[in-house]
């Protein structure tokens, strides 16, 4: 069954770095897109960033353009987001999906469990 | 790109229906159809109820639906259950190099 297990959150403090993994298993990763969405505590969903199966291919939400970059290893089977310049309103659950449609975010068919990612002095 | 808008809250008693709007704009929702839905229950990961505006995925019940008129989408419960009662959100395309965008969620609660 499809799975996707995210880890790397945590406690950082503003201006600080974190990279989230997301490990996949049970379908073939390297055919699908990925993205990564958060969640504030309390608040709705933000989609963050989006990658093309053979990573060739990013977009990035404005709130996280120039500070965040979204990879993967497909050889791995693991979607990556690297956070720099973390802000205190970067403070959410991360979780990573899986991509599916014609079109980038056109909707996600499986969810992780999410990551804590709190970012305080 | 603006949130799409969702009431926060919405009711209904065991049994009956409940309508969850969602409206947008002809930049997002009037312009594709792919508006999807997704229920989250507390301390839990979302999951896709609806996709391309009324498709439901394998493994959800046939009592959820979704429409679209213009730039307002809707997703329609009936039926409601007890296990039923949790966050809604939409989302939907918002165009090239655009990232899709969510409305705010609406707390459904079954009475």
């Amino acid at each position: 069954q499809v799975q996707l297990v995210e880890s790397g959150g945590g406690l950082v403090k503003p201006g600080g770095s974190l990279r989230l993994s997301c490990a996949a298993s049970g379908f073939t990763f390297s055919g699908y897109y990925m993205s990564w969405i958060r969640q504030a505590p309390g608040k709705g969903l933000e989609w963050v960033s989006y990658i093309s199966s053979r990573g060739n291919t990013m977009y990035y939400a404005d709130s996280v353009k120039g500070r965040f970059t979204i990879s993967r290893d497909n050889a791995k089977n693991s979607l990556y987001l690297q956070m720099n310049s973390l802000r205190a309103e970067d403070t959410a659950i991360y979780y990573c999906a899986r991509d599916r449609g014609d079109v980038p975010g056109e909707y996600f068919d499986y969810w992780g469990q999410g990551t804590l990612v709190t970012v305080s002095s | 790109q603006s949130a799409l808008t969702q009431p926060p809250s919405a009711s209904g008693s065991l049994g009956q229906s409940v309508t969850i709007s969602c409206t947008g704009t002809s930049s997002d929702i009037g312009g594709y159809n792919y508006v999807s839905w997704y229920q989250q229950h507390p301390g839990k990961a979302p999951k896709l109820m609806i996709y391309e505006v009324s498709k439901r995925p394998s493994g959800v019940p046939d009592r959820f639906s979704g429409s679209k008129s213009g730039n307002t989408a809707s997703l329609t419960v009936s039926g409601l259950q007890a296990e039923d009662e949790a966050d809604y959100y939409c989302s939907s395309y918002a165009g090239s190099n655009n990232l899709g965008i969510f409305g705010g969620g609406t707390k459904l609660t079954v009475l």
